[in-house]
């Protein structure tokens, strides 16, 4: 079982629809949770870290749900410009330095 | 503040030849990430510096590749020889070891022929 895991899509949703991604995480004592960004040919970006009580930013949502081991993002209201590729990212237990990435949900909005 | 900031962007070399990558870290930062990354393999760590020491370079795939940090503010990646697997976009990630945040560099673009 890869440590992090992630549905690769694509998800081909029509602007203005909602969208959400899960992604599940194999350590149970993972602390620290992220959502990157990352558009075609570009860096990955920080999209949001993901709190335990849930968290905001806008158009967007992050759970996460430690009695399952997974992390979920939530996007309303799709623009065209959220097409991206969405990276879950888990912090490596075993230090305080290594983060474990997942490979990826690409999201398409269309017109 | 620029971020984190790599050159080149773009490298086309030949099977053999030696290829440098560079990194500049955003300033204050103290640990610096070099990954890879792959449409098979995603992304992956290569080497981590703190302070500027090599604390986990197991990610180096192989002797070719080799990783310095010779102050706070430069790095670089050298892969001699280089080989058509090491065709792939290289990051250069930097942070401050208070929060647990990456910021990423524009990658280099590496193609080896």
């Amino acid at each position: 079982r890869k440590e992090v895991e992630q549905d690769p899509g694509p998800f081909n949703v029509p602007e203005g629809a909602t969208v959400a991604f899960n992604c599940t995480y194999s350590n149970s004592a993972s602390q620290s949770f992220f959502w990157y960004r990352q558009d075609c040919r570009k860096e990955p970006k920080l999209l949001m870290s993901v709190y335990s009580s849930g968290n905001e930013d806008g158009r967007f949502t992050a759970q996460l749900n430690r009695a399952s081991q997974y992390i979920s993002l939530l996007i309303r209201d799709s623009k065209l410009s959220d097409s991206a590729t969405y990276l879950c990212v888990v912090d490596g237990y075993s230090s305080n330095y290594q983060l474990i990435w997942g490979a990826g949900t690409k999201l398409i909005i269309k017109p | 503040d620029a971020g984190v900031i790599q050159s080149p962007r773009h490298e086309v070399t030949e099977m053999g030849q030696e290829v440098t990558l560079r990194c500049k870290p955003i300033s204050g930062h103290n640990s610096l990430f070099w990954y890879r990354q792959t449409m098979m393999r995603g992304l992956e760590l290569l080497i981590y510096f703190n302070n500027n020491v090599p604390i986990d370079d197991s990610g180096m795939p192989e002797d070719r590749f080799s990783a310095k940090m010779p102050n706070a503010s430069f790095s670089t990646l050298k892969i001699q020889p280089s080989e058509p697997r090491d065709s792939a976009v290289y990051f250069c990630a930097s942070r401050w070891d208070s929060e647990n945040i990456q910021y990423f560099g524009a990658g280099t673009r590496l193609s080896v022929l």
